[in-house]
């Protein structure tokens, strides 16, 4: 059974700061993996997709990196600012089936 | 960029009645959509795979008795919970991939919070 994990749970940083998100899942045999950003009592929004055969995929101050065989990816935010204040969620697709699992988040705090 | 509603947005019923609660894709359709629960600080937890014009696809462990599914159209999927109790308080969530696009996106509406009493 496929479990995601993400750490850390929560994170407190200065304005400015370039900060990486951990993600690991058990299960290797992953169809694609996507970063979602989720505001107190809202949605998700999709930041960025990166599928099996990718390596990375980048999106303005985001970048999200996938090493399949070791199950990682991160998230790396550079320069930080207070409107990333969010919950960071990353999740995995194990087949085509689009039926995403999901990790616990991680809770970002930009300080100004 | 494809948008996806929930409404309501939140709603408060007493113990033993039903809640209907619609999801709909504004400008695409979509053949499929799914069906997340998550309760405070948690994660989303899918539920159900509504699959338009045929019955839905339940999760492990999800009553589909008391989680009823339709999808009666591509652009509109209802997730009715019956006889609710306050357990069933939760956040529902849920997303949609468009069924004309190769992408492999989903889009996910901004939820509707249940509260129980």
């Amino acid at each position: 059974k496929q479990e995601v994990t993400q750490i850390p749970a929560a994170l407190s940083v200065p304005e400015g700061e370039n900060l990486v998100l951990n993600c690991s899942f058990t299960d290797s045999a992953i169809y694609n993996l996507q970063w979602f950003r989720q505001d107190p009592g809202k949605g998700l929004t999709s930041l960025l997709l990166i599928q099996s055969s990718q390596r990375e995929q980048t999106s303005g101050r985001l970048n999200a990196s996938l090493d399949k065989s070791s199950g990682r990816s991160t998230l790396y935010i550079a320069a930080s600012q207070p409107g990333d204040s969010a919950t960071y969620l990353c999740a995995v697709e194990m087949d085509s089936s689009y039926k995403l699992i999901f990790g616990s988040g991680t809770r970002l705090l930009v300080r100004p | 960029g494809a948008v996806v509603s929930q409404h309501p947005s939140w709603v408060i019923c007493k113990s033993g009645t039903s809640v209907k609660i619609e999801c709909r894709s504004l400008d695409f359709q979509a053949t499929t959509m799914f069906w997340y629960r998550q309760f405070p600080k948690q994660s989303l937890m899918l539920m159900a795979t509504s699959n338009e014009g045929s019955k839905a696809t339940y999760e492990q462990g999800v009553e589909k008795d008391k989680f009823l599914i339709n999808h009666a159209s591509l652009t509109l999927s209802t997730l009715t919970v019956t006889s609710a109790h306050p357990e069933d308080s939760s956040f529902y969530i849920c997303s949609a991939r468009d069924s004309e696009q190769g992408s492999y996106e989903q889009y996910f509406g901004p939820g509707t919070r249940l509260t129980v009493t």
